[in-house]
């Protein structure tokens, strides 16, 4: 089973809400990644999860907050977003074993920030 | 540093014919290549990988993928497209083994015309 599951599927906030998003598997991959992709662009890397220690922060904004509370979940927390930071917030998970490794992603959440 | 270039945006094919999508690539050192399919509102799709052997690498849905290193190129190829193959198809490399983060291509958007 190659799933990663992300909830909730589409999010509508406000520049002062707070909200989080959140991404599961159940593979026993030790990284988890979460990315931003913007309409008819590619994916890119915001955060990557090794053994539940942050080890890649691509200069996020600091109203994006990760964490990892176990090896198989990753939350984003969310905290006076800007319109621009609408977007498909797509969850990434990979065994993280050496070799090369395969990412496999979750549906995505579809975020609009009003 | 490593980089991808998917030289077309779009890619119009007949329902039946055999279809490309090219790709080629930039690193110093080994590269490992990846496809991956995104379907409209949905998370990317695991295609196949390349890290070393065959040039030829089969993957899911009848797709597959030539490695050149001389031109250094890995275009997905399936000998006759389905209506469903319509989707945005992504290349991307890592260099290295391990887990160095992924550089994706732009994405190159397929359409199979019935």
């Amino acid at each position: 089973d190659t799933e990663v599951t992300q909830t909730p599927k589409h999010l509508v906030m406000g520049m002062t809400n707070k909200k989080s998003l959140k991404c599961e598997q159940h593979m026993g991959h030790r990284a988890m990644y979460w990315y931003k992709q913007k309409a008819k662009k590619p994916p890119e890397l915001m955060f990557v999860y090794s053994y539940e220690k942050l080890s890649i922060n691509e200069s996020v904004p600091s109203r994006f907050s990760p964490e990892c509370p176990n090896s198989s979940l990753l939350n984003l927390h969310l905290h006076a977003l800007q319109p621009e930071d609408s977007a498909l917030y797509l969850c990434a998970s990979s065994p993280w074993e050496g070799g090369v490794d395969t990412q496999y992603f979750g549906p995505g959440t579809r975020l609009t920030v009003l | 540093a490593q980089s991808v270039a998917q030289p077309e945006d779009q890619v119009n094919v007949a329902e039946g014919n055999p279809l490309t999508v090219k790709c080629t690539y930039s690193v110093s050192g080994n590269p490992y290549l990846f496809w991956y399919v995104q379907y409209p509102n949905r998370g990317l799709q695991f295609l196949l990988k390349y890290i070393t052997g065959d040039n030829l690498v089969k993957g899911s849905y009848g797709f597959e993928a030539e490695f050149n290193k001389s031109q250094t190129s890995f275009h997905l190829k399936k000998p006759s497209a389905l209506v469903s193959d319509s989707a945005l198809y992504f290349c991307a490399v890592r260099e290295g083994s391990g887990n160095t983060p992924l550089v994706f291509g732009k994405g190159t958007r397929l359409s199979v015309i019935a």
